[in-house]
């Protein structure tokens, strides 16, 4: 049974650009959760999705920032016109349900030069 | 917003020894509690969980207590050994969200 997995593991993108990151959630969870990290940190909230979905984003930056969790394929946080601050690691969990165990992914190192 | 904040950034304890990491938690609603570890590179790792309804959780080397009257999380480790050395995190539920500390740093001198 695999778990979440997270791609690119490194991205590095030049400053205005678009960066995008893909979770496939653990098999039989159909809720995925966005988080940021930043050194030394622990992680910040960013959005909760259901397939199709937007639950809550209430973490998420208003703008430069969406996400999506379609009925086919992975879910994608999409960073219009990165930023150097927009550098961070980024991290995904998936659980069976709301209120259970979040299972992480690896995580998406984002380096904006 | 929510905060959830540990007493110690950094534990340093020798290898076999017994190791005991804090978190005080904020909010007195909050009904689900997880520990974390993460390794250096890796993503967070679930190490144990407990609900609001008990005061204590045991695993593998590992019990986690609820004290809700003053709103404090522990993991206990037992016998620690190398491996254990990571950040660990405590993380509070509220409705959809999980709310996280900044992490203890632990080391173990072997």
């Amino acid at each position: 049974n695999a778990g979440v997995m997270q791609n690119p593991r490194h991205l590095v993108r030049r400053r205005g650009q678009e960066a995008r990151l893909r979770c496939s959630p653990m098999k039989g969870h159909s809720h995925v959760y966005w988080y940021r990290q930043l050194p030394e940190e622990g992680l910040k909230f960013m959005v909760y999705l259901q397939k199709e979905n937007i639950i809550d984003e209430s973490g998420m930056p208003k703008e430069r920032f969406s996400a999506e969790f379609p009925k086919e394929g992975p879910s994608i946080l999409r960073i219009q016109q990165v930023v150097r601050g927009d550098s961070a690691a980024y991290f995904c969990a998936s659980s069976f349900r709301v209120g259970y165990e979040q299972y992480f992914g690896p995580g998406t190192r984002l380096t904006v030069t | 917003g929510e905060s959830v904040g540990l007493h110690l950034p950094t534990l340093s304890v020798q290898e076999g020894d017994n190791s005991i990491i804090n978190c005080a938690y904020s909010n007195s609603a909050s009904d689900y509690f997880i520990w974390y570890k993460q390794e250096s590179g890796k993503g967070p790792q679930f190490i144990i969980d407990i609900r609001s309804n008990m005061d204590k959780r045991q695993g593998q080397r590992v019990t986690v207590l609820l004290n809700k009257t003053v709103k404090h999380l522990s993991l206990q480790i037992a016998a620690t050994q190398p491996g254990d050395s990571a950040v660990y995190f405590c993380a509070e539920n509220m409705i959809s969200q999980f709310y996280f500390g900044t992490g203890t740093s632990l080391t173990v001198i072997p």
